[in-house]
């Protein structure tokens, strides 16, 4: 049964650049998408970013230039940093497993996805 | 690209059954598109109830349907049960992001 365990700051200051770590337990890294999902306190789930295990990144266009996800296979982990945060960054932040394929013919062909496996959360507040 | 659109709120006495729509466009929630759907309830994480439209993980009960019908996919819950009372999302795949509906909380009266 595969696990996640998110890990993160807790607290920090305005302008700091967080980091975040996922641990996948139980199973392997390879072979699946990882992602990053954030929820503002009482709020709904925003998308952050994916990682597949061969390095391929995808991110929300509209946190792009602040996020970059990574990948260590070795410690069957993968990492969140969000830089110059402010307060509107305050959530909780999630990981999951994404399970990516495709689907259609020769014309038209389109991936989907879905996240069958999330960790348990950690929360990052940004105050001065 | 926009969020999936849900209403934010559906209600429903024990017994009874409710859906729940997730609106988007031919980019997201279109043909050969999958809709996935996940609940949460209060400070726990979400779990995911539907995938690929219609399917339900092992352990998912069978009251929990999924459909879709060009773009607007939905959520069935038959014989609503208090436990049933929970936040409910939608999500989709478009291009290379990952899109959720803004949820609807269910409300067992």
């Amino acid at each position: 049964q595969v696990q996640l365990q998110e890990s993160g700051p807790g607290l920090v200051k305005p302008s700091e650049t967080p980091s975040l770590t996922c641990t996948v337990s139980g199973g392997s890294i390879s072979g699946y998408y990882w992602s990053w999902i954030r929820q503002p306190l009482g709020k709904g789930l925003e998308w952050i970013a994916s990682i597949s295990y061969g390095g391929d990144t995808n991110y929300n266009p509209s946190l792009r230039s602040r996020v970059s996800i990574s990948l260590d296979s070795s410690k069957n982990q993968f990492s969140l940093k969000l830089r110059s945060v402010t307060a509107a960054d305050t959530a909780v932040f999630y990981c999951a497993r994404e399970i990516r394929r495709g689907s259609g013919n020769y014309a038209s062909f389109f991936y989907y996805n879905y996240l069958d496996v999330w960790g348990q959360g950690t929360t990052v507040i940004v105050s001065s | 690209q926009s969020a999936l659109t849900q209403p934010a709120s559906v209600s429903g006495s024990p017994g009874q059954s409710i859906t729940i729509s997730c609106t988007g466009t031919s980019s997201d929630v279109g043909t050969y598109k999958r809709v996935s759907w996940y609940q949460q309830h209060p400070a726990t994480a979400p779990e995911l109830i539907i995938y690929e439209d219609t399917k339900r993980p092992s352990g998912v009960s069978s009251r929990f349907s999924g459909s879709k019908s060009g773009t607007t996919a939905s959520l069935t819950i038959s014989g609503l049960q208090p436990e049933d009372e929970a936040d409910y999302y939608c999500c989709s795949f478009a291009t290379t992001n990952t899109l959720f509906g803004g949820g609807t909380k269910v409300t067992v009266l």
